[in-house]
């Protein structure tokens, strides 16, 4: 049963529009949140995290939104660029017992059109 | 320097072979990871070490032996692999084994079993 789950395998978005990636979780227990970016023949590289205590946190175009009630999170880009274009996964680890552990989506592609 | 690097970058390898993967790091992190990443899944955890020691594994099979000789370096050794194994072997570190650490990743070592 995957308990973090990213529902759209890829999104389109015009050069200079807002992307929006989704992501939802089912274990009660996370409470750290994080999104990848992944380029073909490139390990993941991180991009943005957000702890629960928190329901938004900006780091340049990137912001990430928690809602801990509904357990959903979303990444938004604005403006989009044709480099953002790559495989975007989301990630949820928990403080408790096996907090080394990060459970993964399995990721959206974000094509941006130039 | 905030790079891990991985070799080889690819390996083609017969089921009776042994070969070895490489992994290091020079951000002083003290938490190293092998991840197994198949096409279009998520990253699935396979080992940990903290401080050098092996802290986690993942119910791997016996043909893959980890090995942590300095804070710098992790090897994955393999032996009698089976066609199945054929994925993307990930790297990846971070400052201690907690959650709110991010961890970086290194490009990954193709792997093919023939």
């Amino acid at each position: 049963d995957q308990q973090v789950k990213q529902n759209s395998p890829s999104l389109s978005v015009q050069e200079g529009r807002i992307s929006i990636l989704n992501c939802d979780y089912t274990n009660s227990m996370f409470d750290y949140f994080l999104w990848y970016k992944k380029y073909p023949a490139e390990g993941p590289t991180f991009l943005i995290s957000i702890s629960s205590i928190k329901d938004k946190n900006e780091d340049g175009r990137f912001t990430v939104f928690l809602n801990k009630s509904a357990k959903h999170l979303s990444l938004h880009i604005v403006p989009s660029q044709p480099g953002d274009s790559a495989v975007y996964f989301c990630a949820a680890s928990s403080t408790g017992a096996g907090s080394y552990q990060l459970t993964f989506g399995k990721g959206t592609k974000l094509s941006v059109i130039p | 320097d905030t790079e891990v690097t991985q070799t080889p970058k690819h390996l083609v390898m017969g089921m009776t072979n042994k070969k070895s993967l490489k992994c290091e790091q020079h951000m002083g992190h003290r938490a190293m990871y092998w991840y197994k990443q198949k096409a279009k899944k998520p990253p699935e955890l396979m080992f940990v070490y903290s401080y050098e020691k092996l802290s986690i594994n993942e119910s791997v099979p016996s043909r893959f032996s980890p090995e942590c000789p300095n804070s710098s370096l992790l090897n994955l050794h393999l032996h009698a692999l089976q066609p199945e194994d054929s994925a993307l072997y990930l790297c990846a570190s971070s400052q201690e084994i907690v959650s709110y650490n991010e961890q970086f990743f290194g490009p990954g070592t193709r792997l093919t079993v023939l």
